[in-house]
């Protein structure tokens, strides 16, 4: 069976400030990876993903994240937050094999002025 | 190329009324899906179609939704009858090809009285 944890439910960071948003993953083999994100009143929206190669993924706006097999992680960072990236992130996981994809139960990213 | 319109984006209905929200896909992409979105529950699969065919039906949502895509084009799903706990964002996405990614629709708001 494959998962995803989202450990954090919502997290406060101050404009300008680092991000870092923790997805954690189980599944037999290494799965796509995916983080989507979710502004008030719109649908999801694809902001990076990874499916083999370099652990770590360029994604818009300037987020990027790191695939590590060895923790099952798929972590999404930024350098410097800004308010308007304020909005829900959520981890996903593809198997290889088809089109189905699990999402995480999302973070709440609250950027304060 | 136009994403994927869902309409109506918001709906308000009494219990017991049977109520239909439509999906258009992206153009060319062969699979479509619809989520139900809550706080408490997150994002919930309610359909999976590749290619007009019905491949998961989200089990614990038979009995009273259905979906159908009636052509490459176009996607309907019914709720009948209507509960208060329908109440939810419904979310229609399309994918093209077979790595999940996914193009989501604004979604359509589901309020039952």
């Amino acid at each position: 069976a494959q998962s995803v944890t989202q450990p954090d439910a919502r997290v406060t960071v101050s404009e300008g400030a680092s991000l870092q948003l923790r997805c954690k993953y189980s599944y037999s083999a290494t799965p796509y990876l995916f983080w989507y994100v979710q502004y008030p009143r719109q649908g999801l929206q694809l902001l990076l993903k990874y499916y083999s190669g370099d652990p770590v993924v360029q994604g818009v706006n300037s987020f990027e994240a790191e695939f590590s097999k060895s923790n099952s992680s798929f972590h999404l960072q930024k350098a410097s937050v800004h308010w308007s990236d304020s909005a829900v992130y959520f981890c996903a996981l593809s198997p290889n094999s088809n089109n189905r994809i699990f999402f995480g139960d999302g973070t709440q990213l609250v950027v304060k002025p | 190329d136009a994403g994927v319109t869902q309409t109506p984006r918001h709906e308000v209905a009494e219990k017991g009324q049977t109520i239909i929200l439509k999906c258009e896909p992206v153009s060319g992409h062969n699979d479509l899906f619809w989520y139900r979105q809550t706080k408490i529950q997150g994002l919930e699969l309610l359909s999976y179609f590749r290619s007009k065919s019905l491949m998961e039906d989200g089990g614990a949502f038979k009995d009273r939704f259905k979906a159908e895509m009636l052509n490459s084009s176009f996607s309907t799903l019914k709720i009948q009858p209507t509960e208060p706990k329908d109440s939810a964002v419904y979310l229609c996405a399309s994918s093209r090809d077979n790595t999940g990614q996914l193009y989501f629709g604004e979604g359509s708001k589901l309020t039952v009285l």
